[in-house]
């Protein structure tokens, strides 16, 4: 597509359930990432993908937090369980990851997620 | 993992040039340095990028002293537009990476 594409755009839940984000990246981009933004703050790691691989976990802040990437596309991100304070702007960014020189992240519009 | 830091907030006035800079003391051979553009709502967007020396473009130039271990933004002749958080990010894109964000600065630009 022309753009990384985030869907849904807003999402309001309950506490205690689980809720999907969508990331559709730019076509060709095989490098796929995750990051958090709570209101006022800056964009918090979450977790990458080259390819359908995630080699780093470690940013997901609990085990409620999961990811995947099929057909290195389409990536979804499960918060399970969902608390008040996973509420946040969740953006997704693609980028090439094929060269060893400097890459540009290409972010969607994110997520802005509530839980009430 | 490089570490940056960044001035939390900066003031400007319409016209003006205004240089943010990014300290990232412990930046590996392999890293670029680049620089992001957040407007409220939405997510941020590529400005600049560089390795070393000086980088320009239709919007910005990038200034890298020769031991790399701090950068400049340079905004020139700003407008009211130009109010957003910029961000400085510093890693290995080889492959991807863990690419983590520092705090941001705040620019506003007043009339």
């Amino acid at each position: 597509g022309a753009g990384v594409s985030q869907s849904p755009s807003n999402k309001v839940t309950e506490k205690g359930k689980d809720v999907e984000l969508r990331c559709d990246p730019i076509s060709g981009h095989t490098a796929l990432y995750w990051y958090r933004q709570r209101l006022g703050q800056g964009l918090e790691f979450l977790i990458y993908f080259q390819g359908n691989s995630a080699p780093d976990k470690s940013g997901l802040p609990s085990d409620r937090f999961s990811a995947e990437r099929t057909g290195e596309s389409v990536s979804t991100l499960t918060i399970q369980r969902t608390q008040q304070e996973d509420s946040a702007v969740y953006l997704c960014a693609s980028s090439l990851g094929a060269t060893v020189k400097g890459e540009k992240l290409f972010f969607g519009s994110g997520t802005q997620l509530s839980v009430l | 993992l490089a570490k940056t830091t960044q001035p939390i907030s900066m003031d400007s006035y319409e016209g003006q040039e205004v240089n943010i800079t990014c300290s990232h003391n412990n930046i590996a051979t392999n890293d670029y340095i680049t620089w992001y553009q957040q407007f409220p709502s939405q997510g941020p967007r590529f400005i600049i990028q560089g390795y070393k020396t000086k980088v320009t473009n239709e919007v910005a130039s990038l200034f890298i002293p020769a031991d790399r271990k701090s950068s400049t933004l340079s905004l020139p002749r700003v407008s009211l537009s130009d109010t957003a958080v910029y961000y400085c990010l510093v890693g290995s894109y080889n492959q991807g990476g863990k690419l983590i964000f520092g705090q941001g600065t705040e620019l506003s630009v007043k009339p």
